[in-house]
């Protein structure tokens, strides 16, 4: 079965640095999420991404964070100077388009440590 | 702003029973509402998504409820099994989700 794969699992970083976090989507589908999740909280929405541009972002997803499709099928998340409360886990998901195909389908995650 | 509220932060019940778990949300017309499934340290699991125009959606022992009315999502695991503890999270919206802060289900044998 087709499955949403991200990598590292683990990244450890210090504060300032800057991260890419990587996934590489279900192949046949067109919209891509990134959620995190600081631990024991909620799963909470950052971003979606649909035909090579931002289609929703929450607050959460300010200047620091971007997002990038490089290639037919990598999904990059890019936090430019990481803080601590950037410490999280971190969640691709993707989807099929169209009004049918609104479940999600997530990652593993990666898990981020900012020191 | 929107709020979503999972009745429990954890439900314990005998095998073979059935679970129910409930969601209730306030601010927020959804169109679309979903259930997913967390295991500890990894990403969530689509199980169910249900319209605001249904009442009612199953899937073999899952079944979801939807009252616009009442602002309130149920969610039914019929007979019961060890394998279903997880934590479960209702999430409104359909592409943008607000999840909920989950319910820690146990089925104890």
């Amino acid at each position: 079965e087709p499955e949403v794969t991200q990598t590292p699992s683990h990244q450890v970083t210090q504060m300032g640095q800057e991260v890419i976090l990587r996934c590489v989507p279900i192949s046949n589908h067109l919209y891509f999420y990134w959620y995190r999740q600081i631990l024991g909280q909620k799963v909470e929405f950052l971003v979606s991404f649909y035909n090579n541009e931002i289609s929703e972002k929450s607050e959460i997803f300010d200047d620091q964070f971007s997002v990038e499709r490089p290639d037919g099928s990598n999904f990059t998340l890019k936090i430019r100077s990481t803080k601590l409360e950037d410490s999280a886990m971190y969640f691709c998901a993707s989807s099929l388009r169209g009004p049918s195909s609104y479940e999600q389908y997530f990652g593993p995650g990666t898990r981020l440590t900012v020191t | 702003s929107q709020k979503i509220e999972q009745n429990s932060e954890a439900l314990n019940i005998q095998e073979g029973k059935t679970a129910t778990l409930t969601c209730n949300y306030t601010n927020y017309s959804p169109a679309y509402l979903q259930w997913y499934r967390q295991d500890p340290g990894r990403g969530p699991v689509f199980l169910l998504l249900i319209r605001e125009n249904e009442k009612e959606k199953r899937k073999e022992r899952l079944k979801v409820t939807f009252d616009t009315t009442l602002k309130q999502s149920l969610f039914h695991i019929t007979a019961s099994q060890p394998a279903d503890s997880a934590t479960y999270l209702c999430a409104l919206g359909r592409r943008q989700l607000t999840f909920g802060s989950g319910t820690q289900l146990t089925v104890l044998p």
